[in-house]
């Protein structure tokens, strides 16, 4: 079945460390993003990829990196976690012109304590 | 001032309610407009999808636009408590890469 999937669903870390989300699609979408979401407020976009080897950063500025060597995969790498972190990570694919087929995944919890 | 506001509620209905959400913009530039509705612990997933003024229809779900009023709304009848989600409405621009602008969402409960 054609999805997006990410990893893990729920983190909980300590500050100073490093580490990665993972996201993946299996529906071939050559656009990749994340976007940050805090309880109540809206959806930020934080990284964006239009293809292999392109990212750029989206409006909310963010400390964390991505990469995009496959097409399938995105990963979000925090190199030191911060508190100020503390946050839903989601990630979603497209294709096409419009965003009709906007697809999100379920979300990466991230608690730095 | 934000370029897409929505009431965040929470909006409360009996079930069987007729419950209407709205947004409005400020950015004529907007084109596209969507309805996702997102579940607590769960990404959006989308909901409508529409293309500049006037009405779509898909089940219970009616996503109207009004490009003028700069105003869209999203109108679902027969409430179900399973309609109890966020509802997030989203726009984007012509020719621009899929770029989504989000209002806050609203929380809507439908009680049994």
């Amino acid at each position: 079945e054609a999805d997006i999937y990410q990893t893990p669903r729920y983190l909980v870390i300590g500050t100073g460390k490093k580490i990665t989300l993972e996201c993946s699609q299996t529906m071939g979408h050559d656009k990749m993003y994340w976007y940050q979401q805090d309880p109540g407020m809206e959806l930020h976009l934080i990284h964006y990829s239009y293809g292999v080897n392109s990212t750029e950063k989206g409006d909310l500025s963010s400390e964390s990196t991505v990469s995009r060597i496959r097409t399938e995969h995105f990963p979000l790498t925090l190199e030191s976690a911060r508190p100020s972190h503390t946050s839903q990570y989601l990630c979603a694919s497209s294709s096409g012109p419009t965003a009709s087929s906007y697809t999100f995944g379920s979300g990466t919890r991230l608690t730095v304590v | 001032q934000k370029e897409v506001e929505q009431d965040p509620g929470p909006l409360s209905v009996p079930e069987g309610a007729i419950v209407s959400l709205n947004c409005t913009y400020s950015n004529s530039a907007f084109q596209y407009f969507m309805w996702y509705r997102q579940y607590s612990r769960k990404g959006p997933e989308l909901l409508m999808y529409t293309y500049s003024s006037g009405n779509k229809e898909d089940g219970r779900f009616t996503a109207q636009v009004d490009k003028s009023s700069k105003y869209i709304s999203l109108f679902i009848r027969d409430s179900q408590p399973s309609d109890s989600a966020t509802y997030l409405c989203a726009m984007s621009k012509y020719n621009a890469g899929n770029m989504l602008t989000f209002g806050g969402g609203t929380r809507l409960m439908v009680k049994p």
